[in-house]
């Protein structure tokens, strides 16, 4: 089966840096995926990360421990556009991805 | 790029009805395409697999026979949610995955059901 656990609501400021993390148990393991989701709004892809270490694009970071099961979502110099839910999925042996319940994320200015 | 598209946007039908839901890649050719269901405040839950020229790969307590899904070409697939009642209103959603490429699922806009 799979369990991925995500904090359920975060809250930072303008200007700051916020980590949001992901464990997961899963049965299978391909990669795992961090998607931006606003309200009323499909996912975007944000990254994806197969190896252990750090992948960083631009304000975003994303790091994988296969060996622990966690991952980790780090955005820098926060916007008030960046408010919004942030999914952790893997991908498992089927090409299946299976979401966690989302971080959802306020920015206060 | 890699854009989906679906159509429509919004539905609302009466309870009964059926409803198609269509689902395209518009700048890559999609051999596989997925389709989620998400309520209110809730993560996305994968309904069934959908691969081209075959038929759809169903989740455990996803009825075949309600949601039908036919991935005619390498571009289009279809959800028809049959006989539609108030507790199927939701967000559907479709993902596409490029021919040949790598694992990463893009996402349609979504379909908002309301069934009254």
């Amino acid at each position: 089966g799979q369990n991925i656990d995500q904090p359920t609501e975060m809250t930072a400021t303008e200007g700051a840096i916020v980590q949001i993390n992901c464990t997961y148990q899963t049965s299978g393991f391909n990669g795992l995926f961090w998607y931006q989701q606003h309200a009323g709004e499909a996912p975007t892809f944000l990254s994806y990360n197969v190896l252990d270490g750090l992948e960083e694009k631009g304000r975003f970071s994303s790091f994988l421990s296969r060996s622990k099961g966690y991952s980790y979502l780090l955005l820098k110099e926060l916007q008030m556009k960046d408010s919004a839910s942030y999914l952790c999925a893997v991908l498992g042996s089927a090409r299946q991805l299976t979401f966690g319940s989302g971080t959802q994320l306020t920015v206060l200015p | 790029g890699a854009v989906v598209s679906q159509h429509p946007s919004r539905v609302i039908c009466k309870s009964g009805t059926s409803v198609k839901i269509e689902c395209r890649s518009l700048d890559f050719q999609a051999t596989t395409m997925f389709w989620y269901r998400q309520f209110p405040k809730q993560s996305l839950m994968l309904m069934a697999t959908s691969n081209e020229g075959s038929k759809a790969t169903y989740e455990q307590g996803v009825e075949k026979d309600k949601f039908l899904i036919n991935h005619a070409s390498l571009t289009l697939s279809t959800l028809t949610v049959t006989s539609a009642h108030p507790e199927d209103s939701s967000f559907y959603i479709c993902s596409a995955i490029r021919a040949g490429g790598p694992e990463t699922q893009y996402f349609g806009p979504g379909t908002r059901l309301l069934v009254l």
